[in-house]
């Protein structure tokens, strides 16, 4: 089975600043997809960048980038710039290519954006 | 387009009540979704439909069930609530054929059981 770790339960910088949020996960796939979501306070779930397995380089969406290591089964997600709209919960999650399409979650981290 | 609906957004039972969380979605995706979120343990699978007329247990199904009523609907039920049932549900949908997609959301349930 696979399951995803995120070490951070809680993290805080000040706006403008880069923070990166740590990743981890297992499984024995060689194909698969790794996502960052965003919850702010009002619940909702937003997709905010996804890298597939197989790609090499790493994916970015205006200020967020992942370091995607395969190897190592990490997947950390960077924000450069930071907002304060950006203070939210983020969850690291998992999907295998083949077989039972189910989405794995990490616990989540929460981050504070300080003015 | 409204995406992924959940009815209620609010709900509190007493322990024992029986009650039926409401999904729909618009897009039309074949698998369809329910997860929890409890603080410090992220969302986890309750049940997923991968097409209409199937339906599978995932991580936490206990104490729930559910009905694909038809592409767009996909219903959760509590038989008898307790208080560990206590949490923010999520359905979600997805495209069978383009994991890479992702999934889209509803905007959630907080289900408070006392």
């Amino acid at each position: 089975a696979q399951t995803v770790t995120q070490s951070q339960p809680e993290m805080s910088v000040q706006e403008a600043e880069t923070v990166t949020l740590s990743c981890t996960y297992d499984t024995s796939e060689n194909n698969y997809y790794l996502f960052w979501y965003k919850q702010p306070p009002s619940r909702q779930m937003i997709l905010v960048i996804r890298q597939e397995a197989y790609k090499q380089q790493n994916a970015t969406e205006n200020r967020f980038s992942v370091n995607f290591q395969k190897a190592a089964k990490s997947f950390s997600l960077k924000i450069s710039d930071s907002q304060l709209g950006d203070t939210a919960m983020y969850f690291c999650a998992f999907i295998r290519i083949q077989g039972a399409q189910k989405l794995v979650f990490g616990q989540g981290t929460r981050l504070t954006i300080n003015p | 387009n409204a995406g992924v609906t959940q009815t209620p957004k609010f709900q509190v039972l007493k322990t024992g009540q029986s009650m039926t969380l409401q999904c729909a979605q618009d897009m039309n995706h074949n698998s369809m979704y329910w997860y929890r979120q409890d603080p410090g343990m992220g969302l986890r699978l309750i049940y997923y439909s991968a097409s209409e007329g199937t339906t599978d247990k995932g991580e936490v199904p206990n104490g729930y069930n559910v009905s694909r009523l038809n592409k767009r609907e996909f219903s959760l039920r509590l038989e008898s609530a307790a208080p560990s049932q206590t949490s923010v549900y999520f359905c979600a949908s997805s495209r069978t054929l383009d994991r890479g997609y992702g999934y889209t959301f509803g905007s959630g349930t907080r289900l408070t059981v006392v």
